[in-house]
């Protein structure tokens, strides 16, 4: 049974830092791994979607990156804001084109 | 183009009343999937719909939980009875699932109370 596990489950920096969010899966047989941001009160919000052939993806600050031999993936925020303050949840697809186990998320402070 | 929408946005009724959520998936999105959170705990899938068709039901609770999507468009998911445990956040995702890539897309949520 696949089990996602994220670290820290809370952060807070000041402006400008950058920082690193981690994520840890069990089983490495993932298809896709899906990085999302939640703001208080609201859905979730698609950031980044890695395949399990690639090795990264970028948007903009954001750099997720994915090992799946060592079930790990980061997510890199550069210079971060403090619109950036949320939750961020990390995601594994674990049977092909279906469903999504997810992470606990780690919430984010950025402080001004 | 519009995202996931779903309604109600906020739900609350009494112990074995009925309650009926509904999801519209973002246009042309052949892969629709209810997902819930309840309080203090991981987001957890119930089911995947693919158009019309129930792909995967194996994260439904009970068989208190019965959901459709008539015609491939929209999605329902009703409780009848609701129990107080079936408190929490509903959410609906969608994905045109191309080429491998299944990259999803979350609407806002229904949070359901039931006192």
């Amino acid at each position: 049974k696949q089990e996602v596990t994220q670290i820290p489950a809370a952060l807070s920096v000041p402006e400008g830092e950058n920082l690193v969010l981690n994520c840890s899966f069990t089983d490495s047989a993932i298809y896709n791994l899906q990085w999302f941001r939640q703001d208080p009160g609201k859905g979730l919000t698609s950031l980044l979607l890695i395949q399990s052939s690639q090795r990264e993806q970028t948007s903009g600050r954001l750099n997720a990156s994915l090992d799946k031999s060592s079930g790990r993936s980061t997510l890199y925020i550069a210079a971060s804001q403090p619109g950036d303050s949320a939750t961020y949840l990390c995601a594994v697809e674990v049977n092909y084109g279906q469903n999504f186990v997810f992470g606990p998320g780690t919430r984010l402070s950025v402080l001004p | 183009e519009a995202g996931v929408t779903q309604f109600p946005s906020h739900s609350v009724i009494e112990k074995g009343q009925t309650v009926t959520l509904r999801c519209d998936p973002i246009s042309g999105h052949d892969n629709l999937y209810w997902y819930r959170r309840v309080m203090g705990k991981e987001i957890k899938f119930l089911l995947h719909f693919v158009k019309e068709s129930k792909q995967d039901e194996s994260g439904m609770p009970n068989n208190r939980f019965l959901a459709e999507r008539t015609g491939g468009t929209y999605s329902t998911l009703k409780v009848q009875p609701a129990e107080l445990e079936d408190s929490g956040v509903y959410f609906c995702a969608s994905s045109p699932w191309t080429g491998g890539r299944n990259e999803q897309f979350f609407g806002p949520g229904t949070r359901l109370t039931v006192l």
